[in-house]
């Protein structure tokens, strides 16, 4: 079953506007993932962002995440054309599931030039 | 430095056949993890391995569905009597430990179609 559920399912945007992707969750987490998926390069680990964190910042991404809500967003500033991929939460649980990360339907971002 | 790889990239196959998936992680890395993605959504766990033996088997839909360690480093993913309801994309991870954090890996995914 998919605990992450992303929204929008998909976003369209011009270069250089800012994109913001979000995802909710039902379980408590020790972590959360963003990943992105494209055809030319699979999927491709972005940011981790622990239980204990509200924010964290990579580069052009910033995450935030609210336990309280059990909820995620993920912000790319200036976006790109190449940023253009499916983009995915995934939740890990920690303890005893390390690792076995429960992703959610992900959100389809289109970067147009 | 080679990445995740996965082999066959793509295999057709007929409903009712057995199939094999490879996985070879990272060398050094001892957690191996087996996804399956269908179209349109995200991938779903199926399996985990912490060297040689499966530490998490939850996410095996069903007893058709069987992997395999030996060595602590190439991964099998085997499928027995297959259905249709089987075709998507198994992708394969692999992290250096998973006993704690560590980045998944994940290699470019088999492309299963059963007929």
């Amino acid at each position: 079953s998919q605990q992450g559920e992303e929204d929008p399912q998909a976003l369209s945007i011009q270069e250089g506007e800012n994109a913001t992707m979000n995802c909710s969750y039902k379980t408590s987490i020790n972590n959360l993932q963003w990943y992105r998926q494209n055809s030319g390069r699979g999927l491709v680990h972005l940011i981790l962002i622990r239980s204990n964190e509200r924010e964290k910042h990579s580069g052009r991404l910033r995450v935030t995440l609210d336990t309280s809500k059990k909820s995620s967003s993920l912000l790319i500033t200036a976006s790109r054309a190449a940023d253009t991929a499916s983009y995915f939460c995934a939740t890990d649980a920690g303890g005893t599931s390390y690792g076995k990360l429960t992703f959610g339907q992900g959100t389809i971002l289109t970067v147009h030039p | 430095g080679a990445g995740v790889s996965q082999t066959p990239s793509n295999k057709v196959t007929e409903k009712g056949k057995y199939v094999e998936l490879r996985c070879d992680p990272i060398s050094g890395h001892t957690a191996l993890y087996w996804y399956r993605q269908s179209l349109g959504q995200g991938p779903e766990f199926l399996i985990y391995f912490q060297g040689t033996g499966a530490a998490d088997d939850s996410g095996l839909p069903n007893d058709r569905f069987f992997a395999v360690r030996p060595e602590g480093s190439v991964s099998t993913l085997k499928i027995q009597r297959t259905e249709r309801g089987d075709s998507a994309v198994y992708l394969c991870a692999s992290s250096l430990s998973g006993e704690t954090y560590n980045e998944q890996f994940f290699g470019p995914g088999t492309r299963l179609t059963v007929l």
